[in-house]
């Protein structure tokens, strides 16, 4: 059975970092492309993320690049989501996601129950 | 990257047919057959319905069907059922080698 536990959410101020990490098991790990999909309170999905299976490949939105950072360790099947410099749109259910293949553009066919990150004074 | 197009909501009785739309540029859901819809009921992880613009995944109700015309995509849900009643996004691969969401739409089932 595919579970993704994701945990690291947190309160944080505005221009503050927050590390987000996803357990996964019951799967190949590094044959899929992982990915970070966050949702904001009462809001829609929003694509965050992707990191393809081998990790060579990074992908990211154009409201977080140059502030977040994907990485996965094949090790120990662990997904991250380094955040820097938080701003208040931040603010969301974070869901760590499995892809149905290596590329970004497979849809995703598992979820994590999420993480909530509150950016706020 | 702009979010895709979706209406804020649609509703059906039980029985009935409803198609939700979900309308994109050239440069996504009409370059590309990457299209995916979700259902996500309140509180809950979304949940994958239909890939690929008209993909079913193993054990998804025959009753949920996907397509594409030109840059808008559709999903249509037949024989609407109480459980259905979840918000659905669509989403679609993009030129610039990004993902991008719909909205949302609220499914009512009356």
């Amino acid at each position: 059975e595919v579970q993704l536990v994701e945990s690291g959410g947190a309160l944080v101020q505005p221009g503050g970092s927050l590390r987000l990490s996803c357990a996964a098991s019951g799967f190949s790990f590094r044959g899929y492309a992982m990915s970070w999909v966050r949702q904001p309170p009462g809001k829609g999905l929003e694509w965050v993320s992707t990191i393809s299976g081998s990790g060579g490949t990074t992908f990211y939105s154009h409201s977080v690049k140059g502030r977040f950072t994907i990485s996965r360790d094949t090790s120990k099947n662990t997904l991250s989501l380094q955040m820097n410099s938080l701003r208040a749109d931040d603010t969301a259910l974070y869901y760590c996601a499995k892809g149905d293949g290596y590329n970004l553009w497979r849809p995703i066919d598992y979820w994590g129950q999420g993480t909530l990150v509150t950016v706020s004074s | 990257q702009s979010a895709l197009t979706q209406p804020a909501s649609v509703s059906g009785s039980p029985g009935q047919s409803i198609t939700i739309s979900c309308t994109g540029t050239s440069s996504d859901v009409g370059g590309y057959n990457y299209v995916s819809w979700y259902q996500q009921h309140p509180g809950k992880a979304p949940k994958l319905v239909i890939y690929d613009v008209s993909n079913r995944p193993s054990g998804v109700s025959p009753r949920f069907s996907g397509s594409k015309s030109g840059n808008t995509a559709s999903l249509t849900i037949s024989g609407l059922q109480a459980e259905d009643e979840a918000d659905y996004s669509c989403s679609s691969y993009t030129s610039s080698a990004t993902v991008v969401f719909g909205g949302g739409t609220k499914l009512t089932v009356l």
